[in-house]
């Protein structure tokens, strides 16, 4: 069965140092992989996205992510978080053969402390 | 200019009443959906439309209906809401469906007393 697993429901970090969130998928076909951040009220942003190519994938605010076939992950990152960073993260995954239907993660919850 | 607009943002109302969401997108999309977060931020996909037309339709109530006037919108209508409609509900868009990146609305959180 397809799945998408974030390991880490809380992360808290202190501002300035680094933020790693993991991402594992399961899934049969090739897999097209998104991070999104949800602040506090507000809807889904993306942040980055993977779909081909190099497998280090650049995204908005600074967030870079990983796809590593071999472990079937897609971790997201960033050097040095921002106060601003505090919110939920979203993994979400889709694939050829499921037309639209993103498969969300439970999400990670990100607390920054100064 | 907002890309994904949804109507209203915040619905309390009673069990056993009917409500309707609204959703519009200017972003010249073809491809609209409707997704639920529960109260433990878990996102699942309702439905999906395609240049007016039912893609996906997931397990989901008969109560909810969704409609697809045109393309830049797609309401959601609930019938006779429970106490377990309370949610967040959040409308996005995509072009051409499949993998392409969804955009999404700020939702619409539902209260159901």
């Amino acid at each position: 069965a397809q799945s998408v697993t974030q390991p880490d429901i809380h992360i808290t970090v202190s501002e300035g140092a680094s933020l790693e969130l993991r991402c594992n998928y399961s899934y049969g076909a090739t897999p097209y992989l998104f991070w999104y951040v949800q602040s506090p009220g507000q809807g889904l942003q993306l942040l980055l996205k993977y779909f081909s190519g190099d497998t280090l994938v650049q995204g908005i605010k600074g967030f870079e992510a990983e796809f590593k076939r071999s472990q079937s992950s897609f971790n997201l990152r960033k050097p040095s978080v921002h106060w601003s960073d505090a919110a939920e993260y979203f993994c979400a995954v889709g694939s050829t053969d499921s037309w639209g239907k993103f498969q969300f993660g439970a999400g990670t919850q990100v607390v920054v402390t100064p | 200019d907002t890309a994904v607009s949804q109507t209203p943002k915040y619905l309390v109302t009673q069990m056993g009443n009917d409500k309707s969401i609204k959703c519009e997108q200017n972003l010249g999309h073809d491809t609209m959906y409707w997704y639920k977060q529960d109260s433990k931020k878990f996102l699942k996909i309702m439905f999906s439309y395609n240049n007016k037309e039912l893609i996906i339709n997931e397990t989901v109530p008969n109560r909810f209906s969704p409609k697809s006037p045109d393309k830049a919108h797609l309401n959601l209508h609930i019938n006779s809401l429970e106490l377990g409609d309370s949610a967040v509900y959040f409308c996005a868009s995509s072009q051409e469906g499949g993998l392409r990146t969804q955009y999404f609305g700020p939702g619409t959180r539902l209260l159901v007393l």
